[in-house]
């Protein structure tokens, strides 16, 4: 079955940077995108950027730009998503999802169970 | 545009139907997706494209669009449906995902 295993909790100063992994399985790792989201506290869902692990394309939302960097190592089935320069506003739970075409649309069908970075001096 | 609009929160009785909106020009263009989001728990797709539903989903949960509208209908609303619910589809540019705000459904 598709799994996305998250790497566990983090936190850190502002000012730091942090790296979070998403180990796939149960897929072929290239044939599909993966996505980040993030949910700050009580807050919605907001689409930080997406990478295509056939070819290593990414894609960031504005406001990241410059500040995330998403890769990904083939040969783990691992995609990694660094933020740097964190504030206090980017305390979050971090989500890696699936990204896959279809039916006229781009959806995330499986979703990993979550990354909670805490910035906090 | 780009953004997705959604109502906070909508609420329906036991058993009834309930239908949750969302608006945005990128919906002229592409069909939104829908993800059911539980306190503590990762997003689950409910609904993608046209009116598809992955394996699992039951089959009240259905889909449709008509212009700047994306709609999740609940055809009979059961208890553990009470949940958070997002839109979500590509901006207009095709470049970027969008999400809604999100409803709070409280089944009652």
């Amino acid at each position: 079955q598709v799994q996305l295993v998250q790497s566990g909790a983090e936190v850190k100063k502002p000012g730091a940077s942090v790296k979070v992994s998403c180990k796939a399985s149960g897929y072929t790792f290239t044939n599909y995108d993966i996505s980040w989201v993030r949910q700050a506290p009580g807050q919605g869902l907001e689409w930080m950027g997406w990478i295509s692990v056939y070819n290593g394309n990414t894609n960031y939302a504005q406001k990241l730009q410059g500040r995330v960097t998403m890769t990904t190592e083939t040969s783990t089935s691992t995609a990694y998503m660094e933020m740097r320069s964190l504030r206090s506003d980017d305390t979050a739970v971090y989500y890696c999802a699936r990204g896959d075409y279809g039916s006229g649309t781009y959806y995330l069908d499986y979703w990993g169970q979550g990354t909670l970075v805490t910035v906090s001096s | 545009s780009s953004e997705l609009t959604q109502d906070p929160a909508v609420s329906v009785a036991l058993g009834q139907t309930v239908r949750i909106t969302c608006q945005g020009d990128s919906l002229r263009s592409y069909y939104a997706s829908w993800y059911q989001q539980k306190p503590g728990q990762a997003p689950v797709l409910v609904i993608y494209g046209k009116n598809n539903r992955p394996s699992g989903i039951p089959d009240r949960f259905s889909g449709s669009s008509s212009g700047n509208t994306a709609s999740l209908t609940i055809t009979g609303a059961q208890a553990e449906d009470e949940a958070d619910y997002y839109c979500n589809s590509r901006d207009s540019s095709g470049n970027h995902l969008l999400f809604g705000g999100g409803t709070k459904l409280t089944v009652l």
